[in-house]
């Protein structure tokens, strides 16, 4: 069964810091890895998602990356502003025509201003 | 578009009680799927559903639970009877088929926090 980590569980960081989150999952067939932003009482937000065959995704201060044969995948984020304060999960789609995806359980992100 | 919408978006009631959670998924979204999220077990897959057909249900957590998706626009999510424990924050989300580039990106909706007292 695959399960999905994420470390640390919180992270509270200076504004203007470049900051990483750590994602592992134990099954590497998947066939893709997302990661999602919560901020507090809201749903979830996809801010970025991999393909399998791809090493890495980037979308303004943020760049996923992905080794697939690792099971490890980092989501970096460059010059944090307060408003990155939020959760931040990822979720891996196994290998297959299942749609499910597996949630790690997050990594809470404070921004100080 | 709006995006997922889901009512109501706070319940209260009370054990032994029965609950109907609501959502409507994006137009032309062929997947649905309910989750379930609480701080001991993060969130977790309850059911999905493609083109308005259950497909996995295993995440029910028993047969108190119950979910339908009548029509490609509206889903309900139904608790008979309600124990304290299943107090949580209820999330629905669709899918495309395939999405631009072929990506199959959920989108969530706000939840509905129930709370059974």
């Amino acid at each position: 069964k695959q399960e999905v980590t994420q470390i640390p569980a919180a992270l509270s960081v200076p504004e203007g810091e470049n900051l990483v989150l750590n994602c592992s999952f134990t099954d590497s067939a998947i066939y893709n890895l997302q990661w999602f932003r919560q901020d507090p009482g809201k749903g979830l937000t996809s801010l970025l998602l991999i393909q399998s065959s791809q090493r890495e995704q980037t979308s303004g201060r943020l760049n996923a990356s992905l080794d697939k044969s690792s099971g490890r995948s980092t989501l970096y984020i460059a010059a944090s502003q307060p408003g990155d304060s939020a959760t931040y999960l990822c979720a891996v789609r196994e290998a297959g025509s299942a749609r499910q995806l597996t949630f790690g359980s997050g990594t809470q992100l404070t921004v100080l201003p | 578009d709006a995006g997922v919408i889901q009512s109501p978006r706070h319940e209260v009631t009370e054990m032994g009680q029965e609950v109907t959670l609501r959502c409507k998924p994006i137009s032309g979204h062929d997947y649905l799927f309910w989750y379930r999220q609480t701080m001991m077990r993060g969130l977790e897959l309850l059911i999905y559903f493609n083109n308005n057909v259950p497909i996995d249900d295993s995440g029910m957590p028993e047969d108190r639970f119950s979910a339908k998706m009548p029509n490609a626009s509206f889903s309900t999510l139904k608790i008979q009877p309600s124990e304290p424990r299943d107090s949580a924050v209820y999330f629905c989300a669709s899918s495309p088929q395939n999405g631009r580039g072929g990506t199959d990106t959920q989108y969530f909706g706000p939840g509905t926090r129930l709370t059974v007292l």
